[in-house]
């Protein structure tokens, strides 16, 4: 059975700094990955999808990285500014037909 | 474009009393979710659709949950008799197919007292 576990559970940081957040998965064959950020009381809002295929993927001051083999995958947060405060969770899919599994998600909160 | 549109967002009632959550998907996709996230938690499957099939409803409580597609488009999730135990935000998200980058709305967060 998937698991995936995100570490930290919460992060706290000052404007400015760069930041990884980290994804872990027990079962390498995945079929894709996708982080989500989730705003308190809101719904999801996919901010990266990467392929099996693939290593990375960029959207501004997002890059996501995948490491299939060793079953991780991290976000990595350019220049954090406070509007990035959040909760960012990361899903993977195991096949085609496959379901996206959830990690708990880091609370990230970036401080003026 | 719209994206995927949920009613209502807040839901308050008795236990034991009936409750329905409706999803309309964005246009084109043909596979919608319904998800349940407890608080602190990441969301959990109910069950898959791929356009009107019900591909995966394993994890779905069939006791008291039902949920159907009428015409692969709109989606209702029906909960009779609710439970304490069942308040929690019940997502709803769509994707072109199968495998693709899946898309959320905002969810309805189920309040049973």
């Amino acid at each position: 059975k998937q698991e995936v576990t995100q570490i930290p559970a919460a992060l706290s940081v000052p404007e400015g700094e760069n930041l990884v957040l980290n994804c872990s998965f027990t079962d390498s064959a995945i079929y894709n990955l996708q982080w989500f950020r989730q705003d308190p009381g809101k719904g999801l809002t996919s901010l990266l999808l990467i392929q099996s295929s693939q290593r990375e993927q960029t959207s501004g001051r997002l890059n996501a990285s995948l490491d299939k083999s060793s079953g991780r995958s991290t976000l990595y947060i350019a220049a954090s500014q406070p509007g990035d405060s959040a909760t960012y969770l990361c899903a993977v899919r195991g096949g085609s037909q496959g379901n996206l599994i959830f990690g708990k998600g880091t609370k990230l909160s970036v401080k003026p | 474009e719209a994206g995927v549109v949920q009613s209502p967002r807040y839901k308050i009632i008795e236990k034991k009393q009936p409750v329905a959550f409706w999803c309309n998907p964005i246009s084109g996709h043909n596979t919608l979710y319904w998800y349940l996230q407890n608080l602190g938690q990441g969301p959990e499957l109910l069950i898959r659709y791929e356009n009107e099939e019900a591909v995966d409803d394993s994890q779905l409580p069939k006791d008291r949950f039902s949920a159907e597609r009428l015409k692969g488009v709109d989606s209702t999730l029906k909960i009779q008799p609710a439970e304490l135990g069942d308040s929690a935000v019940y997502l709803c998200a769509s994707s072109l197919a199968g495998p693709d980058e899946a898309f959320f709305g905002q969810g309805t967060r189920l309040t049973v007292v």
